[in-house]
C-alpha cells in the first residue's frame, strides 16, 4: 500500500532563516505531488504541484520554492522566512489522471518567530 | 478568491442524528466535487466525490447531493458518531484543470454525546 511521509512534524524558525520541508511517497511510481498551506481555521491553499521529476508548477507567487529531485520526493524551500509563512504545510499525492482523489501526508506545523 | 464556500463554519450534532453539511459553488465549469475530513492536527482524508454529471452518490454512511441548478452541494452523514467530529471541506476541480483542487474554508462538526 502507499504511504506518504512528511518531516519534520513541527518546526519553529526565526524570521530570515532558511526552510526545507521534505515529503516522500512510498509504494507507487510517478505520482503527482502537491504542496498546500493551511492557515489557522482556513481551507487549503495550493502552492505547488508536480507531474514528474523536475517539473514544478507554482500557483501562488511568494517566498517559497519547490523541487522534485527524485520521482517520489518533493521538497519545499525558502531562502528567508517571513512571519506570514507560518502555517500548516501539507503534501499530497495522486496517481495518473485521478487528480481529485488526493492523499495527504500528516503535515508540518511551521511557526516563524 | 475561493470558488467554493460553506454555509456554516460550525455544526453541532447529537450522537446518532444525521448531519448535513452544505457547500455552495460558483464555477459553472466545475468537474468533480469532493468532500474531505480533517481531524485535529492531521492531513485531510478523502471521503467521497461526485462528478458534475451526477446528482447523488452514496458511500458508507455518507451521501453527497449535487444541485446544479442552484450550485449547491451537501454531505449527509447518517447516524453521526463521535469519530465524525472533524473539520469537513468541500473542494472542486475545474474541467480542463483537474490537477488542481480548490478548497472551501471548512465546517467544524462537533458531535454531542
Amino acid at each position: 500500500s502507499q504511504t506518504i511521509h512528511q518531516w519534520p512534524a513541527t518546526l519553529v524558525q526565526p524570521v530570515g532563516s532558511p526552510l526545507s520541508l521534505e515529503c516522500t511517497v512510498e509504494g507507487t511510481s510517478n505520482p503527482n505531488l502537491y504542496w498546500y498551506r493551511q492557515a489557522a481555521g482556513r481551507g487549503l491553499q495550493l502552492l505547488f504541484y508536480s507531474v514528474g521529476i523536475g517539473q514544478i508548477s507554482s500557483e501562488v507567487p511568494q517566498n517559497l520554492s519547490a523541487s522534485r529531485p527524485q520521482d517520489r520526493q518533493f521538497i519545499l524551500s525558502s531562502k528567508k522566512l517571513l512571519l506570514s509563512d507560518s502555517g500548516f504545510y501539507l503534501c499530497a499525492w495522486t496517481l495518473g489522471s485521478v487528480f481529485h482523489e488526493q492523499y495527504f501526508g500528516p503535515g508540518t506545523r511551521l511557526t516563524v518567530t | 478568491g475561493e470558488s467554493v464556500g460553506l454555509h456554516l463554519p460550525t455544526l453541532s450534532v447529537q450522537e446518532g442524528d444525521n448531519s448535513i453539511i452544505n457547500c455552495a459553488y460558483s464555477n459553472s465549469a466545475s468537474d468533480y466535487f469532493i468532500w474531505y475530513k480533517q481531524e485535529s492536527g492531521k492531513g485531510p482524508q478523502f471521503i467521497i466525490d461526485i462528478r458534475s454529471n451526477m446528482d447523488k452518490r452514496q458511500g458508507q454512511r455518507v451521501t453527497v447531493l449535487l444541485n446544479k441548478t442552484v450550485k449547491h452541494l451537501s454531505l449527509q452523514i447518517a447516524a453521526t458518531q463521535p469519530g465524525d467530529s472533524a473539520v469537513y471541506f468541500c473542494a472542486e476541480t475545474e474541467r480542463g484543470n483537474d490537477y488542481k483542487l480548490s478548497f472551501g474554508a471548512g465546517t467544524t462538526v462537533t458531535v454531542r454525546a
